[in-house]
């Protein structure tokens, strides 16, 4: 099925440890996008990529570095978790071009809880 | 920052009612976005309504738009049990010549049977 994949789905983290949280799209999208999701605070955007070799920091950038391997792989790293990124990870891709209907629509993957302990 | 808000935070009502929950922003929009994401998983999109639009339709969902307010309403018309959901508004936010998709809380919806 076409869509956005996201692994792993679950992971438990001690303080200190550093994981790879990976994405893929087959929608041939332009933009990807990782959010996370904390109760009450709905979803804040963490780095995005424009284009295939562009990254950037969204509104909380700090403790993550991302990559954008290719067009189809967005990956999203913890060099050294704290429980403060404990948290629901969503990834999400689109199209991203304004003139075109429906290519502004966010495709999103299922999302990866990590619990940093 | 969030750019939408919703309101209300979270709205109960009975199977068969109707639904509605508002979203205001704060900067100019080239369209506004309405998605759904049910406990667990993750968002789908549900209406895209232009700015130059002021309503759309899309079963029973119905989108208002007043970009004089900076606010739109969704309207889920005779609700199940099965709409019982978490609501979001987006909206882009135009930063270094790109733009960028921001969400607002949400809003949770309990529809009991």
């Amino acid at each position: 099925n076409a869509g956005v994949t996201q692994t792993p789905k679950f992971q438990v983290l001690k303080t200190g440890q550093s994981m790879t949280l990976q994405c893929a799209q087959d929608m041939n999208h332009n933009s990807m996008y990782w959010y996370r999701q904390d109760p009450g605070m709905g979803l804040r955007l963490i780095y995005y990529s424009a284009s295939e070799g562009t990254t950037d920091k969204g509104e909380v950038p700090n403790g993550y570095n991302v990559s954008r391997l290719n067009k189809r792989e967005f990956s999203l790293r913890l060099e050294s978790a704290a429980p403060s990124q404990t948290s629901v990870y969503f990834c999400a891709s689109r199209l991203d071009r304004p003139s075109l209907s429906g290519a502004n629509v966010l495709t999103f993957g299922a999302g990866s809880r990590l619990t940093v302990l | 920052s969030q750019q939408g808000e919703e309101d209300p935070q979270a709205l109960s009502i009975q199977e068969g009612e109707n639904a509605t929950m508002n979203c205001s922003y704060k900067t100019s929009i080239n369209n506004l976005q309405w998605y759904r994401q049910n406990s667990g998983r993750g968002l789908v999109h549900l209406i895209l309504i232009r700015s130059n639009e002021r309503e759309k339709h899309s079963g029973r969902l119905r989108v208002t738009l007043d970009t004089s307010k900076k606010s739109s309403s969704l309207l889920i018309t005779a609700s199940r049990a099965a709409d019982t959901a978490s609501y979001f508004c987006a909206t882009d936010d135009v930063a270094g010549g790109s733009y960028i998709p921001t969400f607002g809380r949400g809003t949770s919806l309990i529809v009991h049977p």
